[in-house]
């Protein structure tokens, strides 16, 4: 099972530089989400979707757009990267409003911005 | 924003020792909490989701308890080994998640 599936693992990029991180799930969830996880805190939310062509922003949102045209993937763009933006990044499904159902994680993406 | 806190930040315990961590969410509009476990360059791996006030789960020697109606659960480790070393995330559930900063805990052989 290949449950999310993140692209690249690791990619570095200048100041300025556009890109897009993969995300792919075959799990047939609604629901999929971008976290970042910087060092001392938790995972925030940058973008998340309920459904095909439905998107919404999170907590961190700037600076990123995604955009949700199959229920498979779950793309996330960076339009001019910058410093601040270097950190881990997920990619996470799960089934809708199923109160008692867990996310699961891609294996993450770690991006620097030089 | 949602506020999820976890205490403590970090803790250094010994191989048999048992150990406990706090996750305090908001009480009111309460839909599910998630706990979270997260090694290094790796993805995280859900241990618990817990939904009803009084909750209990257990996993092997790990369990959870929940109360909403305080706004706080605890998560237990009994007897801790080298392997249990990760960081333990909580997580409230209203939409999306919204994560605590996490617990890293280190188990020293």
């Amino acid at each position: 099972n290949a449950g999310v599936t993140q692209t690249p693992k690791f990619q570095v990029l200048k100041t300025g530089q556009s890109m897009t991180l993969q995300c792919a799930q075959d799990m047939n969830h609604e629901y999929m989400s971008w976290y970042r996880q910087d060092p001392g805190m938790g995972l925030r939310l940058i973008h998340y979707s309920v459904g095909a062509g439905i998107t919404d922003q999170g907590e961190v949102p700037n600076g990123y757009n995604v955009s949700r045209s199959t229920t498979e993937d779950f793309p996330l763009r960076l339009l001019s990267a910058a410093p601040s933006q270097t950190s881990v990044y997920f990619c996470a499904s799960s089934p809708r409003s199923l109160r008692g159902t867990e996310a699961f994680f891609g294996q993450g993406t770690r991006l620097t911005v030089v | 924003i949602l506020n999820v806190e976890q205490s403590p930040q970090s803790l250094h315990v010994q191989e048999g020792d048992s150990t406990n961590f706090t996750c305090s969410f908001p009480s009111s509009n309460f839909y599910a909490l998630h706990w979270y476990r997260w090694e290094t360059a790796k993805s995280p791996e859900a241990l618990f989701v817990m939904t009803l006030n009084g909750d209990e789960k257990k996993k092997g020697r790990i369990s959870a308890t929940l109360n909403t109606k305080e706004g706080y659960s605890y998560l237990y480790i009994k007897g801790s080994q080298p392997e249990d070393s990760a960081t333990y995330l909580c997580a409230f559930r209203v939409y999306m998640l919204t994560f605590g900063g996490g617990t890293r805990l280190m188990v020293k052989p």
